[in-house]
C-alpha cells in the first residue's frame, strides 16, 4: 500500500520560497500521479496542481501558475512542491495526495506540512 | 471551473441518529464524485468514490448516492468517531479538481 511522508513545518518571511517534500513508499513515483492540496487555517481544501497522465505533464491551478513548481525525483521516490513569492495568505497546511490509478480521487494523503508566512 | 456547494455548513446530530449531507455541482459531473472525512489535525480520508462506492475499510454506515449535479452522503447511525468535517470533490472535469467548502458534523 502507498504511504506518503512529508517534510516538517516551515516558517518563512514574505517574499521567500518554500519547498515541501513528499516521500513515497509502497509504490514507485512513476506508478502514480501526485497532486498537492492546501488548507488555510480553518478553511477548506484547495487543489494546487498535479500530474496529468494523459498529457504527461504537471497541471497547475490557474491561481498558482507562475508561483508554484511541482517536481519529482524518481531515484528517491520523492515529490516536491515549491511555492515562491510567499505572502501571509499562503499560510496553510500543504498536503501531497496520490491519484493511484488515475481514477480522479485522492487516496492516500500525506500527513501535511504547515507552512507559516510571517515577518 | 465546476463549483461544488455543500449544505448545510454545520449539522448538529445526536449519536445514533442519521446524518444527511448534500453536495451540488454547478454542472454535471456524472458519477465522478468523491467524499472525504477530515478530523482535527489530520489529513482527509477517502470515504466514497464514484459517488456511491465505499473505499477500503469504510464502515457500511456510510453511503453515497446521486449523479449529475446532486449528491448525498448519509451516515446511518452516527458514532462518536464520525464527528468531523466532510468534503465532496469532483473529478469529472479538470483542471481544476474542485472541492466543496465542507460540512461540519457536530454533536447535538
Amino acid at each position: 500500500q502507498v504511504q506518503l511522508v512529508q517534510s516538517g513545518a516551515e516558517v518563512k518571511k514574505p517574499g521567500a520560497s518554500v519547498k515541501v517534500s513528499c516521500k513515497v513508499s509502497g509504490y514507485t513515483l512513476t506508478e502514480l500521479s501526485m497532486h498537492w492540496v492546501r488548507q488555510a487555517p480553518g478553511k477548506g481544501l484547495e487543489w494546487m496542481g498535479g500530474f496529468d497522465p494523459e498529457d504527461g505533464e504537471t497541471i497547475y491551478a490557474q491561481k498558482f501558475q507562475g508561483r508554484v513548481t511541482m517536481t519529482e525525483d524518481t531515484s528517491t521516490d520523492t515529490a516536491y512542491m515549491e511555492l515562491s513569492s510567499l505572502r501571509s495568505e499562503d499560510t496553510a497546511v500543504y498536503y501531497c495526495a496520490t491519484d493511484l490509478f488515475d481514477y480522479g480521487w485522492f487516496d492516500p494523503w500525506g500527513q501535511g506540512t504547515l507552512v507559516t508566512v510571517s515577518s | 471551473e465546476i463549483v461544488m456547494t455543500q449544505s448545510p455548513a454545520t449539522l448538529s446530530v445526536s449519536p445514533g441518529e442519521r446524518a444527511t449531507l448534500s453536495c451540488r455541482a454547478s454542472q454535471s459531473v456524472s458519477s465522478n464524485l468523491a467524499w472525504y472525512q477530515q478530523k482535527p489535525g489530520q489529513a482527509p480520508r477517502l470515504l466514497i468514490y464514484g459517488a456511491s462506492t465505499r473505499a477500503t475499510g469504510i464502515p457500511a454506515r456510510f453511503s453515497g448516492s446521486g449523479s449529475g449535479t446532486e449528491f448525498t452522503l448519509t451516515i446511518s447511525s452516527l458514532q462518536s468517531e464520525d464527528f468531523a468535517v466532510y468534503y465532496c470533490q469532483q473529478y469529472n472535469n479538470w483542471p481544476p479538481r474542485t472541492f466543496g467548502q465542507g460540512t461540519k458534523v457536530e454533536i447535538k
